[in-house]
């Protein structure tokens, strides 16, 4: 199954805008995870929501799920140019032995300019 | 704050020759995970590991595949007989069982 899509698949914006990136799922999930990859670096956890949460808030990102059209978004706020990255969704399906695996999507390059 | 260690960060190998890459996870965690991105790809799980063996595994991860917890420090992923098609960036992952992962910054694997 094609779980984790994100859109949009590129994404450029000017420094001081938001950033809302998208992300679709297919199956039911114990949580859903944001990544962020610098290029050529490692990911980078950003935040994680529970499936029986609908918003929450870290700094300038805020990221909200609705479990019943499997979907989420994240959005930066006021970004910066130190923002550019890659940026990807995960969900884990969570049970039994499959605590930590992750199933990602494509990402959304995004970048932002001074 | 704590990082998990991957080494190298670049490994060039032939056709049919074994590679360990090798992870040095965060000291207090129980969890260790591998996952790999091939270029232009997502990024995928590959295998986990807890309490000295494999919680579950892709099925990606065949039997050219093992991983190994040798001391109390290192987590390495052993390719016994590399493909072309296992060029890849491989990261390892580890949790104190929080439920967010910690990743290396990976290693680069190139098949020739």
């Amino acid at each position: 199954s094609q779980q984790g899509e994100e859109d949009p698949q590129a994404l450029s914006i000017q420094e001081g805008e938001n950033a809302t990136m998208n992300c679709s799922y297919k199956t039911s999930i114990n949580n859903l995870q944001w990544y962020r990859q610098n290029s050529g670096r490692g990911l980078v956890h950003l935040i994680l929501i529970r499936s029986n949460e609908r918003e929450k808030h870290s700094g300038r990102l805020r990221v909200t799920l609705d479990t019943s059209k499997k979907s989420s978004s994240l959005l930066i706020t006021a970004s910066r140019a130190a923002d550019t990255a890659s940026y990807f969704c995960a969900t884990e399906r969570g049970g039994g032995t499959s605590y930590g695996k992750l199933t990602f999507g494509q990402g959304t390059i995004l970048t932002v300019h001074p | 704050e704590p990082e998990v260690t991957q080494t190298p960060s670049h490994q060039v190998t032939q056709m049919g020759q074994e590679v360990i890459l090798r992870c040095v996870p965060i000291s207090n965690h129980l969890y260790f995970y591998w996952y790999r991105q091939i270029l232009g790809q997502k990024v995928e799980f590959l295998v986990s590991f807890y309490n000295n063996e494999i919680s579950e595994k892709s099925e990606i991860f065949d039997d050219q595949f093992s991983v190994e917890r040798p001391d109390g420090s290192n987590f390495t992923l052993k390719i016994r007989s590399t493909k072309l098609e296992d060029s890849a960036m491989y990261f390892c992952a580890s949790s104190g069982g929080f439920e967010k992962l910690f990743f290396g910054s990976g290693t680069q694997l190139s098949v020739l």
